[in-house]
């Protein structure tokens, strides 16, 4: 079974600054998509931004970037010009796209945004 | 509807009582998945639908947990004889047919279960 890391269980980073949460990952397959998803205390998780293994470019949606390293096995999630409702855990996930369909997620990230 | 729908929101429950979780998925999500959240921990899979194809249970933690979904319709999850352990959050979630779309999982807000 694949298994997902994230190494930091919190983060704290100051409003309008940068912050890189770090996420690994262990997988055979070459054909996989990657998430992060954030949680509020809503409990809601919400798709933070998707990279498909294929592309080598890395994702970006607004001010939210992977740093994807597939050789590395890597993917980490840079938040710029961080903003007060970006605190929330974030979950890094691995889906097989050719196996086993569910997601696997990591134990999280506590991001806290300080004014 | 719109999103994923679960329902109830919040459960408090006596050790030994019978649950059920309800999750109605969007409309034409052919895929259906239950996981289980502790508090302070990750996401736990617990079983995956998808159409009438045979469930996958193999996150299932003991035969006191089954889940049912008729075709492409709504799920139940069903905690027999409760324990304190089984306390946690719920999360449904919902994805289009394997291949297509985006992958992505669509999640509910979940259903809290307290068991006493």
């Amino acid at each position: 079974a694949q298994t997902v890391t994230q190494s930091q269980p919190e983060m704290s980073v100051q409003e309008a600054e940068t912050v890189t949460l770090s996420c690994t990952y262990d997988t055979s397959e070459s054909d996989y998509y990657l998430f992060w998803y954030k949680q509020p205390p809503s409990r809601q998780m919400i798709l933070v931004i998707r990279q498909e293994a294929y592309k080598q470019q890395n994702a970006t949606e607004n001010r939210f970037s992977v740093n994807f390293q597939k050789a590395a096995k890597s993917f980490s999630l840079k938040i710029s010009d961080s903003q007060l409702g970006d605190a929330a855990m974030y979950f890094c996930a691995y889906r097989s796209r050719n196996s086993g369909y569910a997601l696997n997620f990591g134990k999280g990230t506590s991001l806290l945004v300080t004014p | 509807g719109a999103g994923v729908s679960q329902s109830p929101s919040n459960k408090v429950t006596e050790k030994g009582k019978d649950v059920e979780l309800r999750c109605d998925p969007i409309s034409g999500h052919t895929a259906l998945y239950w996981y289980r959240q502790r508090l302070g921990q990750g996401l736990e899979f617990l079983i995956y639908f998808q159409g009438n194809s045979a469930p996958d249970k193999s996150g299932l933690p003991s035969d006191r947990f089954s889940a049912e979904r008729t075709g492409e319709s709504v799920s139940t999850l069903t905690i027999q004889r409760t324990q304190q352990e089984d306390s946690a959050v719920y999360l449904c979630a919902s994805s289009a047919q394997v291949g297509a779309g985006t992958g992505e999982l669509f999640f509910g807000e979940g259903s809290r279960l307290t068991v006493l």
